[in-house]
């Protein structure tokens, strides 16, 4: 089962507006991940948040994580159109035999309009 | 091009036939996933390796998918008697696992079945 729930599934928006996207997960966390996947392609990593973070940047990407309330927000400033793509959050959790794993969430649909 | 590398990218079949993926991870990551993707869904688990041991399967994969990582370097997805619900994107992702993990992932194998 999925963990992780982004909201908005979809977002639509211009070039130079910023787009906010969220993630909720329901367990205990390491840490969360954010990644970006363009139509027909793998996933990419984009940035990883621990548990005792609050706040981190890479370049035009702000992620935040509020472990009292469960949920992640990526923030991408200055919209591109090379930013449109499908968004996915991703928690560890503990697997089969304490193993961890990532478990991911539905993801939102970005399209940036130019 | 993120290093891990996934053939075919595109394989059509009829239902009732076996198909077979490869996945050739980063490699110096002991840590191989295959996961499986549907149109607007996030990645679906399906089972994960650290080196050569299969550490977990999906409870949802049925006995005709079978995954294998022979020495612990490049591994084979096997889906025996496909059915038309096997139509997805096959992705496979490798890692370091150090006590956490990001993931690199291919670009996937398109299946459909006719």
């Amino acid at each position: 089962s999925q963990q992780g729930e982004e909201d908005p599934q979809a977002l639509s928006i211009q070039e130079g507006e910023n787009a906010t996207m969220n993630c909720s997960y329901k367990t205990s966390i390491n840490n969360l991940q954010w990644y970006r996947q363009n139509s027909g392609r793998g996933l990419v990593h984009l940035i990883l948040i621990r548990s005792n973070e609050r706040e981190k940047h890479s370049g035009r990407l702000r992620v935040t994580l509020d472990t009292s309330k469960k949920s992640s927000s990526l923030l991408i400033t200055a919209s591109r159109a090379a930013d449109t793509a499908s968004y996915f959050c991703a928690t560890d959790a503990l697997g089969a035999g304490n193993n961890r794993k990532l478990i991911w969430g539905l993801g939102t649909s970005l399209a940036v309009n130019p | 091009d993120t290093g891990v590398s996934q053939n075919p990218r595109h394989k059509i079949t009829k239902r009732g036939q076996n198909v077979t993926f490869r996945c050739d991870p980063i490699s110096e990551h002991n840590r191989l996933y295959w996961y499986r993707q549907t149109l607007g869904q996030g990645p679906e688990f399906l089972t994960y390796f650290q080196n050569e041991a299969q550490l977990e399967k999906s409870r949802l994969l049925s006995d005709r998918f079978s995954a294998e990582r022979p020495k612990g370097s490049f591994s084979t997805l096997e889906i025996q008697r496909t059915e038309q619900g096997d139509s997805a994107m096959y992705l496979c992702a490798s890692s370091l696992w150090t006590g956490s993990e990001k993931l690199f992932f291919g670009s996937g194998t398109q299946l459909s079945v006719l």
